[in-house]
């Protein structure tokens, strides 16, 4: 079964900081992987994603992240934080075959910046 | 283009009451899910649909029933509601064969038990 770990609940970063949220999946061969943001009281909107080629994907609002099959990771990057982007991320992993290709998510990271 | 609407998006219920949940898309797309969202856990997949006519149970799926008789529509019915089941119920949506395009969530229904 595929499933997904986020190991920082919460992090606390400064406005300009760089910021780095880890992401570790399980699946039995490549999967997509995604990257969601939630503001509170929001839906998910998706930050980016990966489904093949080059192993570091960029995004929207200057976030990144790298898939790393050797470790089974897709950590999300940004150079400098703003304080905008404190808000709730999730990682999810789907499936690459089959008829519902489910997503299967983490249990999220919440990012505070502080000023 | 609306995407994925819900309605309502906060609704308290009372413990054994029953009420469905509406999700809708303009997208035509074919794949929707609905997930419920807890502190904690992450969004958790409840039900799912490939098609008009089509539906299979997810992670979670006790106490929620439901049914695709269009392409747009997706409801979830919650028959006797319980205060377990207080939470934020996410509808998503996507196309088939673009599993790399992720889904497209709606906004959430905030649904307190009492």
């Amino acid at each position: 079964a595929q499933s997904v770990t986020q190991p920082d609940i919460h992090i606390t970063v400064s406005e300009g900081a760089s910021l780095e949220l880890r992401c570790n999946y399980s699946y039995g061969a490549t999967p997509y992987l995604f990257w969601y943001v939630q503001s509170p009281g929001q839906g998910l909107q998706l930050l980016l994603k990966y489904f093949s080629g080059d192993t570091l994907v960029q995004g929207i609002k200057g976030f990144e992240a790298e898939f790393k099959r050797s470790q089974s990771s897709f950590n999300l990057r940004k150079p400098s934080v703003h304080w905008s982007d404190a808000a709730e991320y999730f990682c999810a992993v789907g499936g690459r075959t089959g008829t519902a290709s489910k997503l299967t998510f983490g249990t999220g990271t919440r990012l505070q910046v502080t000023l | 283009n609306a995407g994925v609407t819900q309605t309502p998006k906060f609704q308290v219920l009372k413990t054994g009451q029953s009420m469905t949940l509406q999700c809708a898309q303009d997208m035509n797309h074919e794949y929707m899910s609905w997930y419920r969202q807890d502190p904690g856990m992450g969004l958790r997949l409840i039900h799912y649909s490939v098609g008009a006519g089509i539906t299979d149970q997810g992670e979670v799926p006790n106490g929620y029933n439901v049914s695709r008789s269009t392409t747009e529509d997706f409801p979830l019915r919650l028959l006797s509601a319980a205060p377990s089941q207080t939470s934020v119920y996410f509808c998503a949506s996507r196309t088939p064969g673009q599993e790399n395009y992720g889904y497209t969530f709606g906004s959430g229904t905030r649904l307190t038990v009492v």
